[in-house]
């Protein structure tokens, strides 16, 4: 897992609620990324941030938030308009976010949340 | 525990034998690449990775062999142990961009 944390390992959730997933790393990396993972799929990007107080959208980032206030901290909310948020999240960062070798991304150990 | 590797190729590999595992992957342009392992129900586990101006890199009982002609990554793990059981993905990144992961192949040890 290698300084990053995330919490809680298992999250239930009612329908119409939203939901906060946490991310910390003590890496000191610049960048971080949220990954959504369902069976038999590859990791989805759905937000990632470069810089404090500044991220980007990644492929399905429809119903789902963030916030970068920290380098430390990357939470990631899951909103009541997400239709299907059942799924294991991955959080993960990088030293920079800028590609090549530095732009490797070391993961957390993953949030499962399940909508009942 | 999470089942992340549902209907992903799966490879069977005797324990103590060698295994092979393949990702071809999709742009000519990456020019970084990155083997991850997944346990059951937890995050991936970085590997090994190799730069596109190589052909082949070795770790401790791992090596990626990269063959750009046909866009082809493998990863061989020598004596395959318990241990070893996992999902196995490769990543691609092009300098600049986002990386793109693949959808694994579940590695099983046989006893």
């Amino acid at each position: 897992d290698g300084g990053i944390t995330q919490s809680p390992k298992y999250l239930f959730r009612k329908e119409g609620q939203n939901v906060t997933l946490s991310c910390e790393q003590n890496l000191n990396h610049d960048a971080m990324y949220w990954y959504r993972q369902d069976p038999g799929q590859g990791l989805r990007l759905i937000y990632y941030s470069q810089i404090v107080n500044d991220f980007q959208k990644g492929d399905i980032a429809e119903g789902y938030s963030v916030s970068r206030e920290k380098k430390e901290s990357f939470p990631l909310t899951v909103t009541s308009a997400q239709k299907n948020p059942t799924a294991f999240y991955l959080c993960a960062s990088s030293i920079t976010g800028t590609g090549g070798s530095t732009d490797t991304q070391y993961f957390g150990p993953g949030t499962r949340l399940t909508v009942l | 525990g999470e089942s992340v590797g549902l209907h992903l190729p799966t490879l069977s590999v005797q324990e103590g034998d060698n295994s092979i595992i393949n990702c071809a992957y999709s742009n000519s342009a990456s020019d970084y690449f990155i083997w991850y392992k997944q346990e059951s129900g937890k995050g991936p586990q970085f590997i090994i990775d190799i730069r596109s101006n190589m052909d082949k890199r070795q770790g401790q009982r791992v090596t990626v062999l990269l063959n750009k002609t046909v866009k082809h990554l493998s990863l061989q793990i020598a004596a395959t142990q318990p241990g070893d059981s996992a999902v196995y993905f490769c990543a691609e990144n092009i300098w600049g961009d986002k990386i793109i992961f693949g959808k694994g192949t579940r590695l099983h040890i046989l006893p």
